[in-house]
């Protein structure tokens, strides 16, 4: 079965440094994947995705996110942090095929803290 | 677009009373989601609909759980009796993939207290 994994629960950086979430998968195929952030109290929003194409995908918020098909990573990146920034985030996968391309799986999340 | 609506936002009920938990979903979205988030289980996948119709109910955790989609604008989650295990945040979200559109957009959640 698929499955997600984000190896740091909780990562904190300071204001201004630049960011990297990891996200490896599990999957026989290309999945599709996405990442998602949630703050406090709130829903998750959707930050980008990556179906097919160019393995450098662009987001909202500044944000990009890398699919490297040999290491089955899909990273989340971006330059400069803003303490706006600070919330958990969540890489999910989709199978790129068959009936349940609409069926996402989470992973545990990574809960980041900016420090000013 | 109002986004996927969830009602109510915050429910406190005792042991073994029933909860009822609504959702609205993007008007157009043929897919609903009924998630359930835990610090202990992260997200979980409880059912999803497609044109209300259920698809996969296999993360349902137990037969004290029900879901319904009578039509294409409201959906419900019912747990009866409920324990106070079931204390979680309840998501719904909705998606339309047929555009290519995959992802899902998340209603707000409903956190549930079962005391």
């Amino acid at each position: 079965a698929q499955s997600v994994t984000q190896p740091d629960i909780h990562i904190t950086v300071s204001e201004g440094a630049s960011l990297e979430l990891r996200c490896n998968y599990s999957y026989g195929a290309t999945p599709y994947l996405f990442w998602y952030v949630q703050s406090p109290g709130q829903g998750l929003q959707l930050l980008l995705k990556y179906f097919s194409g160019d393995t450098l995908v662009q987001g909202i918020k500044g944000f990009e996110a890398e699919f490297k098909r040999s290491q089955s990573s899909f990273n989340l990146r971006k330059p400069s942090v803003h303490w706006s920034d600070a919330a958990e985030y969540f890489c999910a996968v989709a199978p790129g095929y068959g009936g349940a391309t609409n069926k996402l799986i989470f992973g545990t999340g990574t809960l980041l803290a900016v420090q000013p | 677009d109002a986004g996927v609506i969830q009602s109510p936002r915050h429910e406190v009920t005792e042991m073994g009373q029933e909860v009822t938990l609504r959702c609205k979903p993007i008007s157009g979205h043929d897919y609903l989601f009924w998630y359930r988030q835990t610090m202990m289980r992260g997200l979980e996948l409880l059912i999803y609909f497609n044109n209300n119709v259920p698809i996969d109910d296999s993360g349902m955790p137990e037969d004290r759980f029900s879901a319904k989609m009578p039509n294409a604008s409201f959906s419900t989650l019912k747990i009866q009796p409920s324990e106070p295990r079931d204390s979680a945040v309840y998501f719904c979200a909705s998606s339309y993939p047929s555009t290519g559109n995959y992802g899902y957009t998340f209603g707000s959640g409903t956190r549930l207290t079962v005391v």
